[in-house]
């Protein structure tokens, strides 16, 4: 079955300095998709970054970033030039490749903390 | 406007009652799924459905039925509520993938609290 980790609970850093949080997972697949999700104080999930495993490019939106090591199953979010909107807590996600259930396997979240 | 919307937002019942927590959404999107959300457990799937009259278990799908006579709709039933059952609840949506696969889209969540 498969396992997502993410090793960090709590995480902090001060505005406009870069941060990484980490994920592993543990899969057999060859084949296989990785998300970041936030989630605010507001409670809302917000897809942040995406990445599928057969592109070796690391994915990037704006000032959010992966670091994508397929060998060592490990999917890593920075965030660089941190601003104070960007305190939430963060999820990292897997999905098996595509099959009729789509389910998502998530880790249990960092909460990042951006200080003025 | 378009997109996912859930309710009601906050919720206070007893145990024993039968509650139902809606999601509506305007996509069109094929897959809806139900979450729950606990402090040291994430977020855990209770149902989803590929589709309009198709709905298979999750990973907690006990003491909830679900339903989806309609590709919009999709509400989740507790059909007697239990303080364990006390959490906030999340319906999401995907389209079917295009090339690439589509990501899930989540509502605001519905704090349930059961005493």
């Amino acid at each position: 079955a498969q396992t997502v980790t993410q090793s960090q609970p709590e995480m902090s850093v001060q505005e406009a300095e870069t941060v990484t949080l980490s994920c592993t997972y543990d899969t057999s697949e060859n084949n296989y998709y990785l998300f970041w999700y936030k989630q605010p104080p507001s409670r809302q999930m917000i897809l942040v970054i995406r990445q599928e495993a057969y592109k070796q490019q690391n994915a990037t939106e704006n000032r959010f970033s992966v670091n994508f090591q397929k060998a060592a199953k490990s999917f890593s979010l920075k965030i660089s030039d941190s601003q104070l909107g960007d305190t939430a807590m963060y999820f990292c996600a897997f999905m098996k490749p595509p099959d009729n259930n789509r389910k998502l396997i998530w880790g249990l979240g960092t909460s990042l903390a951006v200080n003025p | 406007d378009a997109g996912i919307t859930q309710s009601p937002r906050y919720k206070i019942t007893e145990t024993g009652r039968q509650v139902t927590l809606m999601c509506h959404q305007t996509w069109s999107h094929s897959y809806m799924f139900w979450y729950r959300q606990d402090l040291g457990h994430g977020l855990r799937l209770i149902y989803y459905s590929a589709a309009a009259d198709i709905t298979d278990k999750g990973e907690v799908p006990d003491g909830y039925v679900v339903s989806r006579s309609k590709t919009e709709n999709f509400p989740l039933t507790l059909e007697s509520a239990t303080r364990s059952q006390t959490s906030v609840y999340f319906c999401a949506s995907s389209e079917l993938p295009r090339g690439r696969i589509q990501p899930q889209h989540f509502g605001d969540g519905t704090r349930l609290s059961i005493l």
